[in-house]
Protein backbone atom coordinates (compact mmCIF):
# COMPACT_ATOMS: atom_id res chain seq x y z
CA UNK A 1 0.00 0.00 0.00
CA UNK A 2 1.01 3.72 -0.31
CA UNK A 3 1.69 4.14 3.64
CA UNK A 4 1.39 2.36 6.65
CA UNK A 5 -2.03 0.72 7.66
CA UNK A 6 -3.16 0.25 10.89
CA UNK A 7 -6.19 -1.39 12.43
CA UNK A 8 -8.68 -0.47 13.94
CA UNK A 9 -8.26 3.11 14.96
CA UNK A 10 -10.28 3.22 17.49
CA UNK A 11 -10.79 0.03 19.68
CA UNK A 12 -12.93 0.71 23.22
CA UNK A 13 -12.54 -2.47 25.26
CA UNK A 14 -13.56 -3.66 28.82
CA UNK A 15 -11.23 -4.00 31.26
CA UNK A 16 -9.90 -7.68 31.54
CA UNK A 17 -10.61 -8.26 28.02
CA UNK A 18 -7.95 -9.08 24.96
CA UNK A 19 -7.14 -7.03 22.10
CA UNK A 20 -5.62 -7.67 18.69
CA UNK A 21 -4.14 -4.54 16.68
CA UNK A 22 -3.05 -4.79 13.02
CA UNK A 23 -0.10 -3.14 11.24
CA UNK A 24 0.01 -3.65 7.66
CA UNK A 25 3.83 -1.81 6.68
CA UNK A 26 4.42 -0.13 3.48
CA UNK A 27 5.20 -2.95 0.77
CA UNK A 28 9.01 -4.01 0.66
CA UNK A 29 9.62 -3.06 4.08
CA UNK A 30 11.49 -5.64 5.79
CA UNK A 31 11.66 -4.05 9.54
CA UNK A 32 8.71 -3.26 11.34
CA UNK A 33 8.10 -1.19 15.21
CA UNK A 34 5.71 -0.90 17.55
CA UNK A 35 5.40 2.03 19.71
CA UNK A 36 2.66 3.33 22.18
CA UNK A 37 2.35 6.92 23.08
CA UNK A 38 0.00 7.45 25.90
CA UNK A 39 -1.76 10.64 26.30
CA UNK A 40 0.42 13.60 26.03
CA UNK A 41 3.07 11.37 26.25
CA UNK A 42 6.46 10.59 24.15
CA UNK A 43 6.70 7.37 22.23
CA UNK A 44 7.63 4.19 24.13
CA UNK A 45 9.33 1.10 22.22
CA UNK A 46 7.65 -1.87 22.50
CA UNK A 47 9.45 -4.18 19.97
CA UNK A 48 10.69 -4.17 16.31
CA UNK A 49 11.34 -6.75 13.66
CA UNK A 50 13.38 -7.50 11.03
CA UNK A 51 11.43 -9.96 8.68
CA UNK A 52 9.72 -12.50 11.03
CA UNK A 53 12.10 -12.01 14.36
CA UNK A 54 12.19 -9.61 16.60
CA UNK A 55 15.95 -8.95 17.57
CA UNK A 56 14.82 -6.66 20.53
CA UNK A 57 11.27 -7.15 22.47
CA UNK A 58 12.80 -5.23 25.42
CA UNK A 59 10.36 -2.89 25.39
CA UNK A 60 7.21 -4.49 25.91
CA UNK A 61 5.99 -3.96 29.13
CA UNK A 62 4.61 -7.56 30.49
CA UNK A 63 3.80 -10.70 29.37
CA UNK A 64 0.32 -9.55 28.98
CA UNK A 65 2.11 -8.15 25.30
CA UNK A 66 2.90 -9.99 22.74
CA UNK A 67 3.28 -9.58 19.13
CA UNK A 68 3.84 -11.76 16.11
CA UNK A 69 4.62 -11.06 11.95
CA UNK A 70 3.86 -13.68 9.78
CA UNK A 71 5.13 -13.86 5.99
CA UNK A 72 7.43 -10.91 6.61
CA UNK A 73 4.80 -8.60 6.19
CA UNK A 74 2.05 -7.81 8.45
CA UNK A 75 2.20 -7.78 12.48
CA UNK A 76 -0.38 -8.44 15.09
CA UNK A 77 -0.05 -6.71 18.52
CA UNK A 78 -1.92 -8.51 21.23
CA UNK A 79 -2.51 -7.26 24.89
CA UNK A 80 -4.31 -9.73 26.87
CA UNK A 81 -6.10 -9.38 30.17
CA UNK A 82 -5.97 -5.54 29.23
CA UNK A 83 -5.73 -2.99 32.10
CA UNK A 84 -6.68 0.82 32.04
CA UNK A 85 -2.94 1.72 32.15
CA UNK A 86 -2.85 -0.01 28.54
CA UNK A 87 -5.02 2.56 27.07
CA UNK A 88 -2.75 4.78 24.47
CA UNK A 89 -2.23 5.38 21.01
CA UNK A 90 -0.06 2.17 19.32
CA UNK A 91 1.52 2.87 16.40
CA UNK A 92 3.32 1.01 13.81
CA UNK A 93 6.01 1.94 11.21
CA UNK A 94 8.08 0.11 9.09
CA UNK A 95 11.16 0.66 7.28
CA UNK A 96 13.90 -0.67 4.48
CA UNK A 97 15.98 -3.48 4.86
CA UNK A 98 18.83 -2.56 7.75
CA UNK A 99 21.89 -3.86 6.09
CA UNK A 100 25.11 -3.68 8.24
CA UNK A 101 27.14 -0.70 7.02
CA UNK A 102 24.96 1.21 5.38
CA UNK A 103 22.23 3.43 7.26
CA UNK A 104 18.75 3.30 5.53
CA UNK A 105 16.35 4.07 8.53
CA UNK A 106 13.74 6.57 7.58
CA UNK A 107 10.99 4.56 9.71
CA UNK A 108 7.18 5.50 7.83
CA UNK A 109 4.66 5.85 11.09
CA UNK A 110 0.86 4.80 10.32
CA UNK A 111 -1.78 6.90 12.27
CA UNK A 112 -2.51 4.79 15.13
CA UNK A 113 -4.69 2.62 16.95
CA UNK A 114 -6.09 4.27 19.61
CA UNK A 115 -7.04 1.89 22.66
CA UNK A 116 -9.10 2.67 25.75
CA UNK A 117 -9.79 0.17 28.34
CA UNK A 118 -12.72 1.36 30.42
CA UNK B 1 22.08 4.71 22.75
CA UNK B 2 22.87 8.40 23.22
CA UNK B 3 20.45 10.61 25.74
CA UNK B 4 19.46 13.60 23.66
CA UNK B 5 18.33 16.56 25.70
CA UNK B 6 16.29 19.24 23.96
CA UNK B 7 14.37 22.36 25.25
CA UNK B 8 11.30 21.51 25.91
CA UNK B 9 9.51 24.60 24.26
CA UNK B 10 10.34 27.35 21.44
CA UNK B 11 8.37 29.67 19.55
CA UNK B 12 8.61 31.08 16.21
CA UNK B 13 7.17 33.52 14.16
CA UNK B 14 5.82 32.45 10.96
CA UNK B 15 8.16 33.24 7.78
CA UNK B 16 11.41 33.51 9.99
CA UNK B 17 13.60 30.75 10.23
CA UNK B 18 13.25 28.01 13.63
CA UNK B 19 16.16 26.52 14.92
CA UNK B 20 16.39 24.01 17.15
CA UNK B 21 18.72 22.67 19.21
CA UNK B 22 19.76 18.97 20.68
CA UNK B 23 22.21 18.29 22.96
CA UNK B 24 23.76 14.70 22.47
CA UNK B 25 27.21 14.55 23.94
CA UNK B 26 27.35 11.15 25.31
CA UNK B 27 26.81 10.24 21.11
CA UNK B 28 29.07 7.66 20.00
CA UNK B 29 30.67 7.50 16.92
CA UNK B 30 28.44 4.78 15.49
CA UNK B 31 25.19 6.80 15.81
CA UNK B 32 23.62 8.73 13.71
CA UNK B 33 21.39 12.01 14.57
CA UNK B 34 17.86 11.76 13.38
CA UNK B 35 14.83 14.23 13.52
CA UNK B 36 11.28 13.50 13.81
CA UNK B 37 8.28 15.66 14.24
CA UNK B 38 4.83 14.75 15.26
CA UNK B 39 2.02 16.75 14.29
CA UNK B 40 -0.75 16.63 16.87
CA UNK B 41 -2.79 13.12 16.06
CA UNK B 42 -0.28 12.11 13.63
CA UNK B 43 2.15 9.57 13.52
CA UNK B 44 5.73 10.64 13.59
CA UNK B 45 7.20 12.37 10.53
CA UNK B 46 10.99 11.76 9.77
CA UNK B 47 12.65 15.00 8.95
CA UNK B 48 16.48 14.21 8.45
CA UNK B 49 19.34 12.80 9.55
CA UNK B 50 23.20 12.85 9.33
CA UNK B 51 26.59 11.48 11.00
CA UNK B 52 29.14 14.05 11.08
CA UNK B 53 28.57 16.27 8.14
CA UNK B 54 25.92 19.07 7.49
CA UNK B 55 22.44 17.61 5.81
CA UNK B 56 20.28 19.63 3.96
CA UNK B 57 16.60 18.15 2.25
CA UNK B 58 13.54 20.04 1.11
CA UNK B 59 12.32 19.89 4.42
CA UNK B 60 15.58 21.15 6.73
CA UNK B 61 19.18 21.47 7.78
CA UNK B 62 21.09 19.57 9.87
CA UNK B 63 23.84 21.58 11.41
CA UNK B 64 26.11 18.83 13.40
CA UNK B 65 28.89 20.34 15.48
CA UNK B 66 32.55 19.38 14.95
CA UNK B 67 32.76 17.56 18.45
CA UNK B 68 29.32 16.03 17.22
CA UNK B 69 27.80 16.83 20.83
CA UNK B 70 25.43 18.71 19.92
CA UNK B 71 23.09 19.37 16.59
CA UNK B 72 20.64 22.38 15.01
CA UNK B 73 17.56 21.72 13.38
CA UNK B 74 16.89 24.81 10.90
CA UNK B 75 13.25 24.93 9.58
CA UNK B 76 14.22 28.18 7.01
CA UNK B 77 10.97 29.68 6.80
CA UNK B 78 8.94 28.40 8.98
CA UNK B 79 5.16 28.24 8.55
CA UNK B 80 1.76 27.70 10.73
CA UNK B 81 1.49 23.98 9.77
CA UNK B 82 5.39 23.43 10.89
CA UNK B 83 3.96 23.76 14.42
CA UNK B 84 4.63 20.25 15.70
CA UNK B 85 6.63 18.18 18.69
CA UNK B 86 9.90 17.91 17.11
CA UNK B 87 11.94 14.65 18.53
CA UNK B 88 16.03 14.66 18.06
CA UNK B 89 17.53 10.71 18.48
CA UNK B 90 20.68 9.04 18.31
CA UNK B 91 20.29 6.15 16.71
CA UNK B 92 23.13 3.13 16.11
CA UNK B 93 24.32 2.34 12.61
CA UNK B 94 22.29 -0.28 11.10
CA UNK B 95 24.04 -4.39 11.78
CA UNK B 96 23.33 -4.35 15.82
CA UNK B 97 20.31 -5.56 17.84
CA UNK B 98 19.55 -2.22 18.85
CA UNK B 99 19.42 -0.32 15.84
CA UNK B 100 15.34 -0.67 15.68
CA UNK B 101 14.92 1.03 18.93
CA UNK B 102 14.86 4.86 18.41
CA UNK B 103 14.35 6.09 21.83
CA UNK B 104 12.39 9.23 21.67
CA UNK B 105 12.58 11.59 24.39
CA UNK B 106 10.18 14.39 25.63
CA UNK B 107 11.26 16.82 22.10
CA UNK B 108 10.63 20.40 21.41
CA UNK B 109 6.98 22.01 21.10
CA UNK B 110 7.30 24.30 18.45
CA UNK B 111 4.72 27.11 18.17
CA UNK B 112 4.94 28.63 14.99
CA UNK B 113 2.77 32.20 15.42
CA UNK B 114 1.54 34.47 13.06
Amino acid sequence: GAGVSQSPSNKVTEKGKDVELRCDPISGHTALYWYRQSLGQGLEFLIYFQGNSAPDKSGLPSDRFSAERTGGSVSTLTIQRTQQEDSAVYLCASSRTLLAGRNTGELFFGEGSRLTVL
Amino acid sequence: DAKTTQPPSMDCAEGRAANLPCNHSTISGNEYVYWYRQIHSQGPQYIIHGLKNNETNEMASLIITEDRKSSTLILPHATLRDTAVYYCIARPRAGGTSYGKLTFGQGTILTVHP
